[in-house]
């Protein structure tokens, strides 16, 4: 079955340092896989996305994201974090065996401390 | 790129009431649309789901609908809500292949009181 763990909850990280936001996925062809942020009483917006190529992939506001195939992983990354990134998380996969649907994660919250 | 426009922005409904939501999309066409709910600020419900006009599927049993009455024109329904639809409601619309990933319009915040 298609499936999309975020294993935290919550990460807290100070302003500055580098944060990491984890994202493992399970599916039975080819993934998509996907980031999005959320502020609070928004909606989603898409930060960046692997569908084929290279396994770090770069996206909006100075995240990355790097594709490791064999851990089924997706993990997202900023070299230094800022207050303002401090929002809603969410990691997503599409499935290219079952088309349209996505899956997402149940989201981990980032709170960057000054 | 696409724009999602959701109106109502927030809403207060007694239960019973009926319900309708609409979502409109810019800048594409004949795209997937989605609904979706999302309960206390976590993880995504997808609710129904349409690959054209009139063509909508249901993910999750319950007491909404959903219509496409035209291309970029996405409706959700409910003819007496009920204390446990309170959410906030997020459409999202997707060109299937062309470009992969989903794009969300802002919300509609739901409170069935």
């Amino acid at each position: 079955a298609q499936s999309v763990a975020q294993p935290e909850d919550q990460v807290n990280v100070a302003e500055g340092n580098p944060l990491t936001v984890k994202c493992t996925y399970s599916v039975s062809g080819n993934p998509y896989l996907f980031w999005y942020v959320q502020y609070p009483n928004r909606g989603l917006q898409f930060l960046l996305k692997y569908i084929t190529g290279d396994n770090l992939v770069k996206g909006s506001y100075g995240f990355e994201a790097e594709f490791n195939k064999s851990q089924t992983s997706f993990h997202l990354k900023k070299p230094s974090a800022l207050v303002s990134d401090s929002a809603l998380y969410f990691c997503a996969v599409r499935d290219t065996n079952t088309g349209n649907q996505f899956y997402f994660g149940t989201g981990t919250s980032l709170t960057v401390i000054p | 790129s696409q724009t999602i426009h959701q109106w109502p922005a927030t809403l207060v409904q007694p239960v019973g009431s009926p319900l309708s939501l609409e979502c409109t999309v810019e800048g594409t066409s004949n795209p997937n649309l989605y609904w979706y709910r999302q309960a206390a600020g976590r993880g995504l419900q997808l609710l129904f789901y349409s690959i054209g006009i009139d063509q909508i599927s249901s993910e999750v049993p319950q007491n909404l609908s959903a219509s496409r009455p035209q291309d970029r024109q996405f409706i959700l329904s409910s003819k007496k809500l009920l204390l446990s639809d309170s959410g906030f409601y997020l459409c999202a619309s997707d060109e299937g292949t062309s470009s992969y990933e989903q794009y969300f319009g802002p919300g509609t915040r739901l409170t069935v009181t």
